[in-house]
């Protein structure tokens, strides 16, 4: 089974744009969760996507944001990059049982580096 | 939202076995402990989960207290690819949404 996918590895950014990330899930995984990894905060919480519905959200600006299609790809949205944006950005799946329980694991991928100059 | 507490850093010496601990002592009763491990340039790996009982699997065993508010993973030989940050977490196992919070985690070395 193909583990859960990020594209692109690494991008680099200028202040003001935007960005866009995308994750591919472990095939029959419907839950997508996305997480900001930094030296000084660490493995942050952004949202998780059920089905094509967010569930959660974390403590984050609205400049993000995430969405995710039928198929559970998801892919997450930063506008108007700062320098405090940068960071690893990981996404994780998992399989829900019936009503979406969360004793399954989590299967991350091995992130997207951006960097914003 | 739950909590969990590690201690910073840990050392082992190769071959022997690595009690990893974890405090959570606002966990509820629907919490899962997980167990996750990051090597550098690496996404968090799955290690192993429990809700009550002790588990064991082919790479860790995990011992939950009686009560719940604390757990401990237990590599049973270390081996140089063990090195890696460890990262233990709560997880709602409730429908519905959650936020899955990650702490610092425990560096572990292992000597040769």
């Amino acid at each position: 089974k193909a583990g859960v996918t990020q594209t692109p590895r690494y991008l680099i950014k200028t202040r003001g744009q935007q960005v866009t990330l995308s994750c591919s899930p472990i095939s029959g995984h419907r839950s997508v969760s996305w997480y900001q990894q930094t030296p000084g905060q660490g493995l942050q919480f952004l949202f998780e996507y059920f089905s094509e519905t967010q569930r959660n959200k974390g403590n984050f600006p609205g400049r993000f944001s995430g969405r995710q299609f039928s198929n559970s790809r998801s892919e997450m949205n930063v506008s108007t990059l700062e320098l405090g944006d940068s960071a690893l950005y990981l996404c994780a799946s998992s399989g829900s049982g019936l009503g979406g329980s969360y004793n399954s694991p989590l299967h991350f991928g091995n992130g997207t580096r951006l960097t914003v100059t | 939202d739950a909590k969990t507490t590690q201690p910073n850093s840990m050392e082992s010496n190769e071959e022997e076995p690595v009690h990893l601990p974890c405090n959570h002592s606002t966990i509820s009763g629907t919490d899962y402990i997980h167990w996750y491990r990051q090597l550098p340039s690496q996404g968090p790996e799955y290690v192993i989960h429990g809700l009550t009982s002790n588990v064991n699997n082919r790479m860790a065993s995990l011992a939950i207290a009686e009560d719940r508010k604390s757990s401990t993973l237990i590599l049973h030989r270390a081996t140089l690819r063990d090195a890696a940050v460890y990262y233990c977490i709560l997880r709602d196992t409730r429908a519905g949404g959650f936020k899955t919070i990650f702490g610092a985690g425990t560096r572990l070395f292992v000597k040769a």
